[in-house]
């Protein structure tokens, strides 16, 4: 079946450092991928998408690039805020009603 | 305005007990779903409904059933609660041909005692 690694956290961070979180992820066929975030006390909000190889999605100065040939979907942010303390989600939907999720990675930023 | 709304936000009850937990979508999705979220974070489906007719139903307890008055909302009742019931739970809708993404609810902290 589909299934989705995350590096697991937690990643602690200063201000304005770079941020990476590695994701791969396993499935037959077309998928798409998504990273969602969690604030503290939050539910889940869509940070990004993408529906097919070689799609970049971005927001709020994060991006991730689906890659087919090394099936990964890392998630990167050039400077990151404190304000991004939160739990993020990479999860795969592979043309269904069914979300796979990965893992979780705790990122904290320090001030 | 809340897209996807639950009720309650907290809820602590003892061990035996039933409760039921709301939820309600105000964005004319056709597909609603529960997740459970354990205390390491970790997501998992329980149910999906599409249109109010059930979908998808993973590996849980009799003990919980889901209910679907209207496709707006999506409540989950839960008999004879137990101590490993304590977790937070997530509703979620979306739409299908919308390349599937999910829209999230607030969460709902049950606590079992």
């Amino acid at each position: 079946g589909d299934s989705v690694t995350q590096m697991e956290g937690p990643v602690t961070l200063s201000e304005e450092a770079f941020l990476t979180i590695n994701c791969t992820y396993t499935a037959t066929g077309y998928p798409s991928l998504f990273w969602y975030v969690q604030y503290p006390g939050e539910g889940l909000q869509l940070l990004l998408k993408a529906t097919k190889a070689d799609d970049k999605g971005s927001n709020k100065g994060f991006e991730a690039t689906y890659r087919k040939e090394t099936t990964s979907f890392h998630l990167e942010k050039g400077s990151v805020q404190v304000s991004d303390s939160a739990v993020y989600f990479c999860v795969l939907n592979n043309a269904g009603n069914m979300l796979t999720f990965g893992g979780g990675t705790r990122l904290m930023v320090k001030p | 305005d809340t897209a996807v709304s639950q009720t309650p936000k907290y809820l602590v009850t003892q061990m035996g007990n039933d409760k039921s937990i709301k939820c309600e979508q105000n964005l004319g999705h056709d597909t609603m779903y529960w997740y459970k979220q354990d205390s390491k974070k970790f997501l998992k489906i329980m149910f999906s409904y599409n249109n109010k007719e059930l979908i998808i139903n993973e590996t849980v307890p009799n003990r919980f059933s889901p209910k679907s008055p209207d496709k707006a909302h999506l409540n989950l009742h839960i008999n004879s609660l137990e101590l490993g019931d304590s977790a937070v739970y997530f509703c979620a809708s979306s739409q299908p041909g919308h390349s599937y993404e999910q829209y999230f609810g607030p969460g709902t902290r049950l606590t079992v005692t």
